[in-house]
């Protein structure tokens, strides 16, 4: 069975700090994706990876950058998280290939003060 | 712009049949996906339609018109463990993936 993890389950950070999201995949999965899941809202996409060191910006990258130093690992990072990213955050991994299904991580529920 | 409309909340019996509708427009058609999300979990994929038709998994089936941009998932014998929300994604010409914003569904005793 493919796994996802998530570094942190629950989050809680104060205005302007760093934050740093891990995501690991056991699959050999080519892609890597990094959401924002908000009520009433469908999945958003902020950034994703197709090889490793490559990254391509999504939907709404802003205050937001990531890094994929190795195949298995992607890491989400708020450089000065604000109170409009409160959110909970998914990764998924998935083979390259364009109907190959994505396997998400259980997610991380942030909470910024 | 590019949308993807479902309800936002259903409510079945169970051993019931249900529904979910999905109606999308966008730049563009590669396929669309379905997915169950169970609260406080991980989406997990449940279905991949590219081409028109109905394909059944189980207790699970779904739609595709891809003339009418329209999808549905079928749930039979409904079950307490199938109350979650359930997500419908369209792959656009450029082969992103564009969300609704889930169905959720609950079934009742």
């Amino acid at each position: 069975d493919v796994k996802v993890t998530q570094s942190s389950r629950y989050l809680v950070k104060r205005t302007g700090e760093k934050v740093f999201l891990e995501c690991v995949q056991d699959m050999d999965h080519e892609n890597m994706f990094w959401y924002r899941q908000d009520p009433g809202l469908g999945l958003r996409l902020i950034y994703f990876s197709y090889d490793v060191k490559m990254k391509e910006k999504g939907d709404i990258p802003e205050g937001y950058s990531v890094s994929r130093e190795k195949k298995e690992r992607f890491s989400l990072i708020l450089e000065s998280a604000s109170t409009n990213q409160t959110s909970m955050y998914l990764c998924a991994s998935s083979f390259s290939g364009d109907n190959s299904p994505l396997h998400f991580g259980n997610g991380t529920r942030l909470t910024v003060t | 712009g590019q949308n993807i409309d479902q309800p936002t909340e259903m409510t079945a019996t169970e051993g019931a049949i249900v529904q979910i509708n999905c109606t999308y427009q966008t730049s563009g058609f590669n396929g669309l996906f379905w997915y169950q999300q169970h609260a406080g979990e991980a989406p997990t994929f449940l279905s991949y339609n590219v081409l028109d038709g109905l394909e059944e998994k189980g207790r699970f089936s779904s739609f595709l018109s891809r003339s009418k941009g329209y999808s549905y998932l079928l749930l039979k014998e409904l079950q307490m463990k199938d109350s979650a929300s359930y997500l419908c994604a369209v792959l656009d010409s450029n082969y992103q993936l564009i969300w609704g914003a889930g169905t959720k569904l609950i079934i009742k005793p």
